[in-house]
């Protein structure tokens, strides 16, 4: 079964610095990674995806994410923090189901708090 | 943003009644998903559906049913609420094709009491 770890609960970081968020997953064959924002009281905004092709992938709002076959990783990077980016970021691994679909297995989160 | 509306947005209940929440979605999109969301678990898969009047359990589906009956339509019913259901529940969205990324609407928010 599929797995993913996000080590870090909460990260703070003052306004215009580098941001990396962690994410390590477990699954068998070729995974498909993404990144979702959660603001508080919305709903998920997915930032990123990646399935194969080049490891560097780009996102929305200025991120990116490197994927690691050896390191079992998707980390979530952004050169320079602006205080909107404060929220909620999940990591999730998803496989394909029964029937088509694609079945979610998300991390617990990591809660971004951005210092002005 | 994609089309997706839940409704009820907030909701009481007390424990042992039943709760119907609604997923609308304008997208014509194949596959419909329904999640929890609970501090310290993140986001956990309850029932998806493939198409039309096809659906499938996720990882924690007991105490919970769903219905398809069109395509723009998923519903989610808890039989007879606890409160171990209170939670944040999500409806997604994905084609049927590529990577299958998934669109989530706003959320509901169920307290039971």
């Amino acid at each position: 079964a599929q797995s993913v770890t996000q080590p870090d609960i909460h990260i703070t970081v003052s306004e215009g610095a580098s941001l990396e968020l962690r994410c390590n997953y477990s699954y068998g064959a070729t995974p498909y990674l993404f990144w979702y924002v959660q603001s508080p009281g919305q709903g998920l905004q997915l930032l990123l995806k990646y399935f194969s092709g080049d490891t560097l992938v780009q996102g929305i709002k200025g991120f990116e994410a490197e994927f690691k076959r050896s390191q079992s990783s998707f980390n979530l990077r952004k050169p320079s923090v602006h205080w909107s980016d404060a929220a909620e970021y999940f990591c999730a691994v998803g496989a394909i189901l029964t029937g088509g679909g694609n079945k979610l297995t998300f991390g617990t989160g990591t809660q971004l708090k951005v210092e002005l | 943003d994609a089309g997706i509306t839940q409704s009820p947005r907030h909701k009481v209940t007390e424990t042992g009644t039943p709760v119907t929440l609604r997923c609308h979605q304008t997208e014509n999109h194949r596959y419909m998903y329904w999640y929890r969301q609970d501090p310290g678990h993140g986001l956990r898969l309850i029932h998806y559906s493939y198409g039309v009047k096809d659906t499938d359990k996720g990882e924690v589906s007991d105490g919970y049913s769903v219905s398809r009956s069109k395509t723009e339509d998923f519903l989610l019913t808890l039989e007879s609420a606890t409160s171990s259901q209170t939670s944040v529940y999500f409806c997604a969205i994905s084609e049927a094709s590529g990577t299958y990324e998934q669109y989530f609407g706003p959320g509901t928010r169920l307290t039971v009491t």
